[in-house]
């Protein structure tokens, strides 16, 4: 089976801008979240989607945003980009709806602000 | 809310030598515990989970963790070290009772000299 597959893997925006990110997990995979990874605050969680409802969010400003669509990919947008926002942003899918499944990990999209 | 702590910031271990990677946790409930991977520029890989049952765990790669309730710990170990285990270690425990999202600890650099 293919492993969680994001694109794109490297990114460079300017402030201000607004990126999207998309992630197709492993296939039959229903739950999607999204992490973001920096050096100063470690892994932090975003959100989490299953079924194309949003099930949990973090604790980020409204910038921040995801959806999921029926085939399960999910995409996650960032507007107004902050230099701060600069960080790797990690998928992970997991089969269903038990919170103890393991989630997988894709290999990251690493986000650059200038 | 739950949480886990890696009190090593670094572990160094010569190579053939067996090997410890600390983490303890705070939960309300029932424990579950994570151990990850993180290879550089990758994103995270599964190594083991304990749910119920043994407290010795085995995982991928040779490595196994032991989950010790009386001093709240879930330290991974593996018997013999190899170069290649050289990487950034993470334990994780969902935030809370039913929620997918997980909060990982700080991270613990393994490094393992030849």
């Amino acid at each position: 089976k293919a492993g969680v597959t994001q694109t794109p893997r490297y990114l460079i925006k300017t402030r201000g801008q607004q990126v999207t990110l998309s992630c197709s997990p492993i296939s039959g995979h229903r739950s999607v979240s999204w992490y973001q990874q920096t050096p100063g605050q470690g892994l932090q969680f975003l959100f989490e989607y299953f079924s194309e409802t949003q099930r949990n969010k973090g604790n980020f400003p409204g910038r921040f945003s995801g959806r999921q669509f029926s085939n399960s990919r999910s995409e996650m947008n960032v507007s107004t980009l902050e230099l701060g926002d600069s960080a790797l942003y990690l998928c992970a899918s997991s089969p269903g709806e038990v919170y103890t499944d393991t989630q997988y990990f894709g290999p990251g999209t690493r986000l650059t602000v200038l | 809310a739950q949480s886990v702590a890696q009190p090593e910031d670094q572990v160094n271990v010569a190579e053939g030598n067996p090997l410890t990677v600390k983490c303890t946790y705070s939960v309300s409930g029932n424990p579950y515990l994570f151990w990850y991977v993180q290879y550089p520029n990758r994103g995270l890989q599964f190594l083991l989970k304990y749910i119920t049952g043994d407290n010795l765990v085995k995982g991928s790669y040779g490595f196994e963790a032991e989950f010790n309730k009386s001093q709240t710990s879930f330290h991974l170990k593996k018997p013999s070290a190899l170069v290649s285990d050289s990487a950034l270690y993470f334990c994780a425990v969902p935030e809370d009772t039913g929620r997918r999202a997980l909060t990982f600890g700080s991270g613990t650099r393994l490094q393992v000299q030849p």
